[in-house]
């Protein structure tokens, strides 16, 4: 059974702090790891795809890194601003024959206020 | 470029009754994923299509759940008869095949309620 750990599952900011977030998965049979954002009612939207140990994404304010060997990987908001209201989800994929599989995290719900 | 669609959005349902729910993916996407997400848990993946096959199905209860994609195109996921238990956001996701570093594309979800 795969685990994919998030922590804090919730997190309460002003606007204009930087926050950050992180998702534990099994280090061995690596192959992507994948950050979505869900605001409520509407489609999870994908952030980034990962699948090299070391790898940086950024997207505006919004940047996380990958560490594969240790299993693990970060996500920053510099800056929060309400529309970043929203549940933050990693999810794991193994390679192999997982065909593509995702394994999810529970999220971490994040809501900053003005 | 239209997203995934999904329908209903809403559902409320005595336990023991039936529930259809409709998934159109983006024009060309290969593969087609249901997700159940439980209040407070991750979405888990029910079943994977590639085409009009099916890829995984391991975690679908098969005794009350069933999933088709006739055409390798629109899909329907039925529960029968539904249990408290089956609350949840059920998500569509499709994406252009099945190798992992491909970002799926999600729908906005249909919430079940059973009473």
């Amino acid at each position: 059974i795969l685990n994919v750990e998030q922590s804090p599952q919730s997190l309460h900011v002003q606007e204009g702090d930087s926050t950050n977030f992180t998702c534990s998965f099994p280090s061995s049979n690596f192959y992507a790891l994948h950050w979505y954002r869900w605001e409520t009612a509407k489609s999870p939207e994908a952030l980034f795809v990962m699948t090299l140990n070391g790898d940086e994404k950024k997207k505006g304010r919004i940047s996380a890194t990958l560490n594969t060997k240790e299993g693990y990987s970060y996500l920053y908001i510099k800056g929060s601003q309400p529309e970043d209201s929203a549940t933050y989800l990693c999810a794991y994929n193994a390679g192999g024959t997982s065909y593509g599989k995702l394994t999810f995290g529970q999220g971490t719900i994040l809501t900053v206020h003005p | 470029e239209a997203g995934v669609a999904q329908s209903p959005r809403y559902k409320i349902i005595e336990k023991r009754q039936s529930v259809a729910f409709w998934c159109n993916p983006i024009s060309g996407h290969a593969t087609l994923y249901w997700y159940q997400q439980i209040l407070g848990q991750g979405p888990k993946l029910l079943i994977q299509f590639q085409n009009n096959g099916v890829v995984d199905d391991s975690q679908l209860p098969k005794d009350r759940f069933s999933a088709e994609r006739l055409k390798g195109v629109d899909s329907t996921l039925k529960i029968q008869p539904a249990k408290l238990e089956d609350s949840a956001v059920y998500l569509c996701a499709s994406s252009p095949d099945w190798t992992a570093n491909n970002e799926q594309f999600f729908g906005p979800g249909t919430r079940l309620t059973v009473l």
